[in-house]
């Protein structure tokens, strides 16, 4: 079954480093999200990408946050200068086209981000 | 912003009993989902309801979509080893893209 894949799966960095979070959504998949859940707590939206484009972004997704779709089959979620508090989980889903309504997102395992 | 409440926060049940929890939404959503989250791992979807008063079943589980459209509960029946995790609900509004809310979660446990 074709599922979401993450890289790296754990990465440390330093406060200040710039860091690329990598996904390969599943492959006839259209919309594409990221998410973050920082230790204990519950999954947060991030930004959602259609199109090649944001459709929608949360308030934690400012400006230090960029995402991308390099070429057809990677999805990136860049953090320019990380703070101590992006230290969390971040997961990357994606979605099918609407098939009546009914389209779900599937999750990928998840990338855990430790900022120093 | 839109909040999903979900009771219990934890449960520490036998194996075999049956198990219950809910979410409670400050408004109302299109799509209510459930997923169960193990340690260092994603969310995987376990039943996804479009319709308010939807039961479905999957498996030993059974969720309903609540008619007011702003809650939802899970049933696990005669739980298992493997049931253990962190359930979360998630709200969706219908559209094309739109993001998931997800609940505070649940944490299940089952003790020996």
């Amino acid at each position: 079954e074709p599922e979401v894949t993450q890289t790296p799966s754990h990465q440390v960095t330093q406060m200040g480093q710039e860091v690329i979070l990598r996904c390969v959504p599943i492959s006839n998949h259209l919309y594409f999200y990221w998410y973050r859940q920082i230790l204990g707590q519950k999954v947060e939206f991030l930004v959602s990408f259609y199109n090649n484009e944001i459709s929608e972004k949360s308030e934690i997704f400012d400006d230090q946050f960029s995402v991308e779709r390099p070429d057809g089959s990677n999805f990136t979620l860049k953090i320019r200068s990380t703070k101590l508090e992006d230290s969390a989980m971040y997961f990357c889903a994606s979605k099918p086209f609407r098939t009546g309504g009914r389209e779900t997102q599937y999750f990928g395992p998840g990338t855990r981000l430790l900022v120093l | 912003g839109q909040q999903l409440n979900q009771s219990p926060q934890s449960m520490f049940i036998q194996e075999g009993e049956d198990v219950s929890m809910n979410c409670t939404s400050s408004s109302i959503f299109n799509t209510w989902l459930w997923y169960k989250q193990d340690p260092g791992e994603g969310p995987v979807l376990l039943i996804a309801l479009y319709k308010a008063g939807e039961l479905t079943s999957n498996g030993r589980l059974t969720a309903q979509f609540g008619i007011t459209r702003k809650d939802s509960f899970l049933n696990i029946s005669a739980s298992i080893p493997s049931d253990v995790g962190i359930y979360f609900c998630a709200g969706q509004l219908r559209g094309g893209n739109e993001k998931l809310t997800f609940g505070t979660g649940t944490r299940l446990t089952i003790i020996p």
